[in-house]
């Protein structure tokens, strides 16, 4: 289930299971959007990415999609592994190269 | 593919000394550099934007004579964090464009403590 702590919200999958990672963007002038995966102690690591003239891409394993109506992103992890255990964040660019990133959340995998 | 790379990973320091955090771009040059914050389970906040052979710009409510950055080569930026205190502790990470319009390639991040 879904849970929020004191700053980052967790969401608790089982191995194998699917997950969806939501995000809400400020920015209506947001062209791009990325998502990204930061483990304990890392910088952020690349994970897939959107323009604002599509709804939805695909990557291995990973789907992201894109609602500019009411301004929301997800991302979809298929087959979920303990390996996906992480905290996951959306970027959104309204102008090149600032990032402005979303609150976070964790991710964690149940064996 | 392109790498940035940051020196110390890890740093402990008195209050009241600086720290010097360096951030380097290992096969390709970035005229352009950012520095983020990152409190633990909170988002990264961009502080700043280095700029090559310029001033860095810095975000609302950060202090430029506490965080200071150069950028003196197309290759290496620093953040120096000046008389530094325990609420300065945080982890630390830079950020280097690539040649696309959008993309940043992220450093591994600098753990900054100090007691």
């Amino acid at each position: 289930g879904e849970s929020v702590g004191l700053h980052l919200p967790t969401l608790s999958v089982q191995e194998g299971d699917n997950s969806i990672i939501n995000c809400a963007y400020s920015n209506s002038a947001s062209d791009y959007f990325i998502w990204y995966k930061q483990e304990s102690g890392k910088g952020p690591q690349f994970i897939i990415d959107i323009r604002s003239n599509m709804d939805k891409r695909q990557g291995q394993r990973v789907t992201v999609l894109l609602n500019k109506t009411v301004k929301h992103l997800s991302l979809q992890i298929a087959a979920t592994q303990p390996g996906d255990s992480a905290v996951y964040f959306c970027a959104e660019i309204p102008g090149t190269y600032k990032y402005i990133f979303g609150t976070g959340t964790r991710l964690k995998v149940l064996a | 593919g392109a790498v940035v790379s940051q020196h110390p990973s890890r740093v402990i320091c008195k209050s009241g000394t600086s720290v010097k955090i360096e951030c380097r771009s290992l096969d390709f040059q970035a005229t352009t550099m950012f520095w983020y914050r990152q409190f633990p389970k909170q988002s990264l906040m961009l502080m700043a934007t280095s700029n090559e052979g310029s001033k860095a710009t810095y975000e609302q409510g950060v202090e430029k004579d506490k965080f200071l950055i150069n950028h003196a080569s197309l290759t290496l930026s620093t953040l120096t964090v000046t008389s530094a205190h325990p609420e300065d502790s945080s982890f630390y990470i830079c950020s280097a464009p690539t040649a696309s319009d959008y993309e940043q390639y992220f450093g591994p991040g600098t753990r900054l403590t100090v007691t």
